[in-house]
């Protein structure tokens, strides 16, 4: 199984300011997905991410408000831009194995006041 | 992906079995059923998948039925650290990693 590190475990951020997450694979993986769980919520899927290419994005999320970056095999980092206190969520990245199973972070919890 | 539904919460006792069903009338023939849970602030965590057998393993049982349309996980000898929310998501796996749609689960209460 992955063994996945993520930081920062939560941060509180002013409402204008940007926050970059990071995502720590301990094996080199094709893909690597980013989820956002907000209160009380199920997890929805903001965008897939490969190396070497731009990520894909899922309906209702951009480029400009969640960059992404996968410089290589085994890391990918998430910026929430422009933060409001709608983005107040956990923010989860995850990879899958040759099987097809999800292993997660333990998420970033984000406050924006 | 097709889609699942699930009672949004059950309780169980300790020590009994927890059956959590999940209906998924739409699956299609090369679609797996997954289940993982989500303890309170941590990550979702894996149980088990399957796609047409019954399977075991450590965590729990899958009984899939014959023709497809529901499963149940089941975990036979519950604790209260088996307090979580369920998550039951069919997907058709391939090199292309389609991804997993996690729909409301069920927030399974263990209860002394």
């Amino acid at each position: 199984s992955a063994v996945i590190s993520q930081k920062p475990s939560r941060d509180i951020c002013q409402r204008g300011t940007s926050l970059t997450i990071q995502c720590q694979v301990d094996s080199q993986v094709t893909m690597m997905f980013w989820y956002r769980q907000q209160p009380g919520q199920s997890l929805t899927l903001i965008a897939t991410a490969n190396q070497g290419s731009e990520a894909t994005y899922e309906s209702g999320f951009v480029i400009d408000k969640f960059p992404i970056s996968r410089p290589n095999l085994t890391f990918s980092t998430l910026t929430v831009s422009n933060l409001s206190p709608e983005d107040s969520s956990i923010y989860l990245c995850s990879v899958e194995d040759a099987r097809g199973k999800l292993f997660f972070g333990s998420g970033t919890q984000l406050s924006v006041l | 992906d097709a889609k699942t539904t699930q009672p949004p919460s059950m309780d169980c006792a300790e020590g009994r079995a927890a059956n959590l069903p999940c209906n998924h009338s739409t699956i299609s023939g090369n679609e797996y059923v997954y289940w993982y849970r989500q303890i309170h602030s941590q990550g979702p965590q894996y149980i088990i998948h399957g796609l047409k057998n019954n399977e075991t393993n450590e965590m729990a049982s899958l009984i899939i039925t014959e023709d497809r349309k529901s499963s149940t996980l089941i975990l036979p000898h519950a604790t209260l650290r088996d307090t979580a929310v369920y998550y039951c998501i069919v997907r058709a796996y391939n090199n292309a990693g389609n991804m997993l749609t996690f729909g409301g689960g069920t927030r399974l209460m263990v209860k002394p």
